[in-house]
């Protein structure tokens, strides 16, 4: 069985200050891992991944996050946001799972900006 | 450009009927995926298809029912077995590649009871 929790519902941060985005998991079997970005009314986007290899992961819009596997956590970075950051962030893992892949999502995190 | 449509991007549902949601990738992706969002709940997986003429229950399948008959099409039916059917409606696909696909969304559909 694997899961994901967000630990956060909501963060409030001021503008061009850095944030955390807290995501601890447990998976049984080999970890990939995901943040997607959410913006209202719109489908998921995918920010960054970790299949394998270095465990800080780039992605787009400037973020970055860290694969700690003696924590199973994966939390998500920024070092300065911006209000168009402004968005639920979604943490979630992926696994085979009786033949298929199966992905499963935290509840979401909502980054809201303050300028 | 390659991607994934859903339409409606808004639906209206009348009790006691049945409507169907559109998802359409050009992305050449074997499996798609059907996921439903409530606010606070992040996302629940509703069906899901590996190939063509083969698709699988997930999570909250009741309620719900999909066809598979082409490649890029995974439409879901929201029958009227489905008593809450107020959600945010989202497809995805994927390229298998042994448990590390990515999974692509479409914008989504936003099915409101009249």
């Amino acid at each position: 069985a694997q899961s994901v929790t967000q630990l956060d519902s909501q963060v409030p941060v001021f503008e061009e200050a850095p944030v955390e985005l807290r995501c601890n998991y447990s998976s049984s079997v080999s970890v990939y891992l995901f943040w997607y970005v959410q913006y209202p009314n719109q489908g998921l986007q995918l920010l960054l991944k970790y299949l394998s290899g270095s465990t800080l992961v780039k992605g787009i819009n400037g973020f970055e996050a860290e694969f700690n596997k003696s924590q199973t956590s994966f939390h998500l970075r920024k070092p300065s946001v911006h209000i168009s950051d402004t968005a639920e962030y979604f943490c979630a893992v992926s696994g085979r799972s009786g033949g298929y892949q199966k992905v499963t999502f935290g509840i979401g995190t909502k980054l809201q900006v303050i300028p | 450009d390659g991607g994934i449509t859903q339409s409606p991007k808004y639906l209206f549902r009348k009790e006691g009927q049945n409507v169907t949601l559109s998802c359409e990738q050009n992305l050449n992706h074997d499996a798609m995926y059907w996921y439903r969002q409530d606010p606070g709940q992040g996302l629940r997986l509703i069906y899901y298809s590996q190939i063509v003429n083969d698709f699988q229950k997930g999570d909250i399948a009741e309620g719900y029912s999909v066809s598979r008959e082409k490649k890029e099409s995974f439409p879901l039916t929201v029958t009227s077995a489905q008593k809450n059917p107020t959600a945010f409606y989202l497809c995805a696909s994927s390229r298998p590649t042994g448990g590390k696909e990515t999974q692509y969304f479409g914008p989504g559909t936003r099915l409101l009871v009249l």
